[in-house]
């Protein structure tokens, strides 16, 4: 059964720095792309980045580029998200996502979410 | 890198049918055959319902169903249930550098 399991959300003051993480099992992991996915609250979901399985090609969207960094550890089957420059508008559940096959393009399995709150 | 439009909600009574819009641009749900939708309850995870325009995941009903015309994907919950109020989000492969593209998002009320 896949399996995705964040951590590391909380509270943190705007220009703050925040790393959650994201656990994954129940498949191979270095065989898959994954993204990070984010809801504020009361709002519709939005997607942040892409890291491919191999990490060779990364993609932001624009809303994040150049204070968020995605990496992996296909090692530890973990994901992860580096977040700098924290805003208000940062505020949401962040969830991590895998493909639901290594071939097209659906966001097919999630996890179960971070909320991550940024206010002084 | 702008959302797709949806309705902000749409109500049915138990039995009838509805049908909620995603209309996007060539570059996303209509340059590619991969917009799916999603299903959420309140401070719950997103969960895949349609995939690949028209496609349902194992365990989904019979009842949604998906399709797309041009730059608009759609989709329709035949014989609406009590269970079928929620939010529902439609979503887009965006091309590499634009990965995915989400809806705003639907509310669906049973009547």
């Amino acid at each position: 059964e896949v399996q995705l399991v964040e951590s590391g959300g909380g509270l943190v003051q705007p220009g703050g720095s925040l790393k959650v993480s994201c656990s994954a099992s129940g498949f191979s992991f270095r065989s898959y792309e994954m993204n990070w996915f984010r809801q504020a609250p009361g709002k519709g979901l939005e997607w942040v980045a892409y890291i491919s399985n191999s990490a060779s090609s990364i993609y932001y969207a624009d809303s994040v580029m150049g204070r968020f960094t995605v990496s992996r550890d296909n090692a530890k089957d973990s994901l992860f998200l580096q977040m700098n420059s924290l805003r208000g508008e940062d505020t949401a559940v962040y969830y991590c996502g895998r493909d639901l096959y290594s071939y097209g393009y659906t966001p097919g399995y999630w996890g179960q979410g971070t909320l991550v709150t940024v206010s002084s | 890198q702008s959302a797709l439009t949806q309705p902000r909600s749409v109500s049915g009574s138990p039995g009838q049918s509805v049908t909620i819009s995603c209309t996007g641009t060539s570059s996303d749900v209509g340059g590619y055959d991969y917009v799916s939708w999603f299903q959420q309850y309140p401070g719950k995870t997103p969960k895949l319902i349609i995939y690949d325009v028209s496609e349902r995941p194992s365990g989904v009903p019979d009842r949604f169903s998906g399709s797309k015309s041009g730059n608009t994907a759609s989709l329709t919950i035949s014989g609406l249930q009590a269970e079928d109020e929620a939010d529902y989000h439609c979503c887009s492969y965006g091309g590499r550098h634009n990965h995915y593209v989400f809806g705003t998002g639907t509310s669906v009320s049973v009547l």
